[in-house]
């Protein structure tokens, strides 16, 4: 199985501020990798595919980047509805597989 | 507009058969390219990867449960299935079903909660 590191496990920042959260597999999966949002007591949300492509309807200061087995997510002017849990998702090979999850909160 | 629903029995004992339904509506399963994906976390912890139905009937399932697992479709009435045998309080989670583009889950259920208590 593909191991999907998720790094910080939680992150505290200020309204405005820049963003990032690192995802590393544990091979190479050839951009082949999403990131959710998941509020509490909702269904995790797509915000980018294929590493980089914005899902339609997601804001612009979401963006995605990286390649082979190291990835991020950028998340750019920090609002207070962004303060949620973020998943990253392999889906290169089965079994798919997740990160274990970046709590992000406001400070 | 793209929507999936979960449902599933609330409660169920050890040792006992989970069947779950998604039904769906806003696609077709015998869609070129369309698949259905099934989710679960439990309370408070990560997302795991269950198993894949595509619209040519290919599967995918994940290997950490054991042969435990059957996915189905009914494409006419747009519904897919997952089967879970011999559960245990492990299977104890949210259940969700998810639009499955290429890989990546772009519309998601509201989940179903799966409770596994003697």
């Amino acid at each position: 199985d593909i191991r999907m590191t998720q790094s910080p496990a939680s992150l505290s920042a200020s309204l405005g501020e820049t963003v990032n959260i690192e995802c590393l597999a544990s091979e190479d999966i050839y951009s082949d990798l999403a990131w959710y949002q998941q509020k509490p007591g909702k269904s995790p949300q797509l915000l980018i595919y294929n590493a980089n492509s914005l899902q339609n309807g997601v804001p612009s200061r979401f963006s995605g980047s990286g390649s082979g087995t190291q990835y991020s997510l950028k998340i750019n002017s920090l609002q207070s509805e962004d303060v949620a849990t973020y998943f990253c998702q392999q889906y290169n090979n089965y079994p798919y597989t997740f990160g274990a999850g970046t709590k992000l909160e406001l400070k | 507009q793209v929507t999936l629903k979960e449902s599933g029995p609330g409660i169920l004992q050890p040792s006992q058969t989970l069947s779950l339904t998604c039904s769906f509506s806003g696609f077709s399963l015998s869609t070129s390219g369309i698949c259905v994906s099934w989710i679960r976390q439990p309370s408070g912890k990560g997302l795991e990867w269950l198993a894949t139905i595509c619209w040519e009937d290919s599967k995918g399932y994940n290997p950490s449960l054991k042969n435990r697992l059957t996915i189905s479709k009914d494409t006419s009435n747009n519904q897919a299935f997952l089967k879970i045998t011999s559960v245990d309080t492990a299977d104890t989670a949210i259940y969700y079903c998810a639009l499955d583009y290429g890989g990546w889950f772009a519309y998601w259920g509201q989940g179903t909660l799966v409770t596994v208590s003697s």
